[in-house]
């Protein structure tokens, strides 16, 4: 009965090739996010999407795309990888309409290793 | 832009002693204000949040937090820690004007001493 669920749960690729994640959340909420956790534990927000408005982190290089087939999914497409993109990337979604929630429910994380 | 700090990275407490957990933001207002604790392997679960009202707030596994907007802190303590607490805690701000997008802290690793 996961709330927020990621594949794969480990990726190991090489340099310059294209990858996704996979992101699917049941609780019906609204907005989806994307975090980046590096080496040294810090997270840092990606993305931020539901389904009227994308906002971006504008440090997030656009080698990275999320895309969302329908408001339980968000993907997050990685072009051209780089060795820093070496990290655990998060899947988050939380309600934010109708609601005076802002919680924000985080899946398992995928760790993504580029070499 | 906002910040947050964490000015502890690694915290060592007896077990059954009591736990204070650091976190200063930088903000104009007062944000939303989180603590997150990860454990090991694990995905991110929300101990407590403040967003107005009573500035002591009450959270789950026995953890409260205490905003103080004087000192734009928002620490985390719990009056008796056990073993099981041992993980990574993370304070966040959601500044409103983000996108409820979340600005964390470098995170505070709990240690436990038998």
């Amino acid at each position: 009965d996961t709330a927020v669920s990621q594949t794969p749960k480990y990726l190991v690729t090489q340099m310059g090739n294209d990858k996704s994640i996979k992101c699917e959340q049941n609780l019906g909420h609204d907005t989806m996010y994307w975090y980046k956790q590096d080496s040294k534990k810090f997270l840092k927000i990606m993305f931020s999407y539901n389904n009227k408005e994308l906002i971006i982190n504008e440090t997030v290089p656009n080698r990275f795309s999320p895309k969302s087939p329908d408001k339980a999914h968000l993907n997050l497409h990685i072009n051209s990888l780089e060795l820093g993109d070496s990290a655990v990337y998060f899947c988050a979604s939380s309600q934010e309409s109708g609601t005076f929630s802002y919680e924000q429910y985080f899946g398992p994380g995928t760790r993504l290793t580029v070499t | 832009a906002q910040s947050v700090t964490q000015p502890d990275i690694h915290i060592t407490v007896s077990e059954g002693a009591s736990l204070e957990l650091r976190c200063n933001y930088s903000y104009g207002a007062t944000p939303y204000l989180f603590w997150y604790v990860q454990s090991p392997g694990q995905g991110l679960q929300l101990l407590l949040k403040y967003f107005s009202g009573d500035t002591l707030v009450q959270g789950i596994k026995g953890f409260e937090a205490e905003f103080k907007r004087s000192q734009s802190s928002f620490n985390l303590r719990k009056p008796s820690v056990h073993w099981s607490d041992a993980a990574e805690y993370f304070c966040a701000v959601d500044a409103l004007n983000a996108g409820n997008m979340l600005t964390f802290g470098g995170g505070t690793r709990l240690m436990v001493k038998p």
